[in-house]
């Protein structure tokens, strides 16, 4: 069964951190991967996805994330984080599912940058 | 950004009524989905459509409908709302590949 997985409901970092945001996938076909940011009180932004073109996909806002098939992750990274990144990060995966591409989610992390 | 646009964005009802969340496009996609999102359970699909008239069930569909009469329009209803269904439901449009998914800006529920 597929499923995602994120490691860190919450993340903490300093202004100009690096961020790294964990993302683990399972799928029994190749996955077509996303990550979508939430801000409070508003829908869901696709930053970035991965449909098995390029294995490192750049998004918007500087974020960028790296396919890497044996390690079965996805995970997010800006090197310098802002004050206006501070979010909720949602990892998700879509899949054949009947008649429809079935997106899973993670449950979701929230990133805080602090000064 | 998509052209999703969602209404009503905020909406208290009572239990036991019925309401009805629509979702507008314009971009001519062929499916639609309406997901809600909880804490603790990230965000669960409630109905697809995949055209016209062709709408399916997702994973949390028990006391929800859903119509789409037009290719630009689908809409929500909960027949007799219920506490639980308090929630923030999003709709979502596939672009053309079928690949990827992009949300509304989501409709806050509050069922008293």
């Amino acid at each position: 069964a597929q499923s995602v997985t994120q490691l860190g409901s919450h993340v903490s970092v300093s202004e100009g951190a690096l961020v790294l945001l964990r993302c683990n996938y399972s799928s029994s076909v190749p996955p077509y991967l996303f990550w979508y940011v939430q801000y409070p009180n508003q829908g869901l932004q696709l930053l970035l996805k991965y449909t098995s073109a390029a294995t490192l996909v750049k998004g918007i806002n500087g974020f960028e994330a790296e396919f890497k098939k044996s390690e079965t992750s996805f995970h997010l990274t800006k090197p310098s984080a802002h004050m206006s990144d501070a979010a909720e990060y949602f990892c998700a995966v879509s899949v054949p599912y009947g008649g429809y591409n079935k997106l899973i989610f993670g449950a979701g992390t929230r990133l805080a940058v602090h000064p | 950004d998509a052209g999703i646009t969602q209404s009503p964005r905020h909406k208290v009802t009572e239990t036991g009524t019925p309401v009805t969340l629509r979702c507008h496009q314009t971009e001519n996609h062929r499916y639609m989905y309406w997901y809600r999102q909880d804490p603790g359970h990230g965000l669960r699909l409630i109905h697809y459509s995949y055209g016209v008239k062709d709408t399916d069930k997702g994973e949390v569909s028990d006391g929800y409908s859903v119509s789409r009469s037009k290719t630009e329009d689908f809409l929500l209803t909960l027949e007799s709302a219920t506490s639980s269904q308090t929630s923030v439901y999003f709709c979502a449009i596939s672009d053309p590949s079928g690949n990827t998914i992009y949300f509304g800006e989501g409709s806050w529920l509050t069922v008293v």
